[in-house]
């Protein structure tokens, strides 16, 4: 079956770097886009970015822009998400999702791993 | 960007039909879809395009859109659909890929 594992969550000060990973199992990870989707604490669902299932595009939300680098090996059904800078603001769960195609829904998703930017 | 609003919640007694609306400029023309969260837990896709099921989610959970509205119904509702849930929109053209609506929380009474 779909297995969505993040890893990589912790305590980070502001203006500081993180790494998450996403790693995937039980399907086609190649056929496949993933996409971050955060949640801050007690708040609503707020995309992050998408990667393509090749890793030639990707996109990201206006808040995290120029800030976080997404990337994917396929060897390793794995994707990161490399967050610096760090604010407060990107206190969140991080949740990894995978996706069929650009307009296609999130049909699975990972349980997450919390974030948590303060000094 | 786009906006996709819904109401904050939304109260049903069990074996009642609850409505969700996620309104948006002309999001007829868009294709929706709809997910469930419970606490701790990580977002079910429950609809897409509008009106699809995915495999394993009841017969209960229905779609529609049209004009500037589109609703989620839970029909015979039950105490395990108590939830939080969200429609959402893709939204290329703007480059926000994903587009969420605020979020409607369902308590079953």
């Amino acid at each position: 079956q779909v297995h969505l594992v993040e890893s990589g969550g912790g305590v980070v000060q502001p203006g500081r770097s993180l790494r998450l990973s996403c790693a995937a199992s039980g399907f086609t990870f190649t056929n496949y886009g993933m996409h971050w989707v955060r949640q801050a604490p007690g708040k609503g669902l707020e995309w992050v970015a998408i990667i393509w299932y090749d890793g030639s595009s990707k996109y990201y939300g206006d808040s995290v822009k120029g800030r976080f680098t997404l990337s994917r090996d396929n060897s390793k059904n794995t994707v990161y998400l490399q967050m610096s800078s760090l604010r407060a603001e990107d206190t969140a769960v991080y949740y990894c999702a995978r996706t069929s195609d650009t307009a296609a829904p999130a049909d699975y998703w990972g349980q997450g791993t919390l974030v948590t930017v303060s000094s | 960007s786009y906006v996709l609003t819904q109401p904050p919640s939304v109260s049903v007694a069990p074996r009642q039909t609850a409505r969700i609306t996620c309104g948006g400029n002309n999001i007829g023309s868009e294709s929706v879809h709809w997910y469930q969260q419970k606490p701790g837990q990580a977002p079910v896709l429950v609809v897409y395009d509008d009106i699809h099921r995915p495999s394993g989610i009841p017969e209960r959970f229905s779609g529609s859109n049209s004009g500037n509205t589109a609703t989620l119904t839970i029909s015979r509702v039950e105490a395990g659909d108590e939830a939080d849930y969200y429609c959402q929109v893709c939204d290329t053209t703007t480059g926000h890929f994903y587009v969420f609506g605020t979020g409607t929380k369902v308590t079953v009474l």
